[in-house]
């Protein structure tokens, strides 16, 4: 079956450490890719897409993350994370397949210690 | 605007109850969603409109009613609901379904059964 993953369900950074959220997907066929957060409390915000070209996505807030189709991969990176950053991160992506409709990864719960 | 209202933001009701929730947007998208979120958990899609028709069921149980009166808005009849239908319910929206379009999120409606 299609899907999105995400291995890292709760990852803990003190403030100004660099991030790596890992995302990978199962489907080889056309994939759209997104990311995601949600503050505590609200609601869910993009970060970042990914449609074609660029495999370098750059995002609101100082994220990124890179496409790389022979790894299956759309890890979510900032060099210097703030306490302002933490949150739940979800990984999301439409894949061309018969659903072609949203699905999301399991999250990542990101904790930044001031 | 880029914005998705939902309403109302919290709602309580007892398992005999007849409620609805209510979503609106107004950036001409012709598809909208509704999704379930439990704590910690990632949204799971319910129902999908595509021009005001319902084209996606993900076997939701018959007490979960939705509806879209046109193509600004969505409601989520609710009926005879059991606790543990407790969660956050978003209401999503983007231009068209399936590839090269992104969901725009609401707040969410955080329903509480008892």
């Amino acid at each position: 079956a299609q899907s999105v993953s995400q291995h890292n369900h709760h990852v803990i950074l003190s403030e100004a450490a660099s991030l790596e959220l890992g995302c990978n997907y199962s489907y080889g066929g056309t994939v759209n890719l997104f990311w995601y957060v949600q503050y505590p409390g609200q609601h869910l915000q993009l970060l970042l897409k990914y449609f074609s070209g660029d495999p370098l996505v750059k995002g609101i807030k100082g994220f990124e993350a890179e496409f790389i189709k022979s790894k299956f991969s759309f890890n979510l990176r900032k060099p210097s994370v703030q306490w302002s950053d933490t949150a739940e991160y979800f990984c999301a992506g439409t894949l061309s397949g018969s659903a072609r409709q949203l699905t999301f990864g399991s999250g990542t719960q990101l904790t930044v210690l001031p | 605007d880029t914005e998705v209202t939902q309403t109302p933001k919290h709602l309580v009701m007892g398992m005999t109850n007849k409620k609805s929730l209510k979503c609106e947007q107004h950036m001409g998208h012709r598809a909208m969603y509704w999704y379930k979120q439990k704590a910690k958990k990632p949204p799971e899609l319910m129902f999908v409109y595509s021009y005001e028709k319902l084209s996606i069921n993900e076997s939701v149980p018959s007490r979960f009613s939705p509806e879209c009166p046109n193509s600004s808005l969505l409601n989520l009849h609710l009926h005879a609901l059991q606790p543990e239908d407790s969660a956050l319910y978003l209401c999503a929206s983007s231009q068209a379904t399936g590839l090269w379009t992104e969901a725009f999120f609401g707040q969410g409606t955080r329903l509480t059964v008892v």
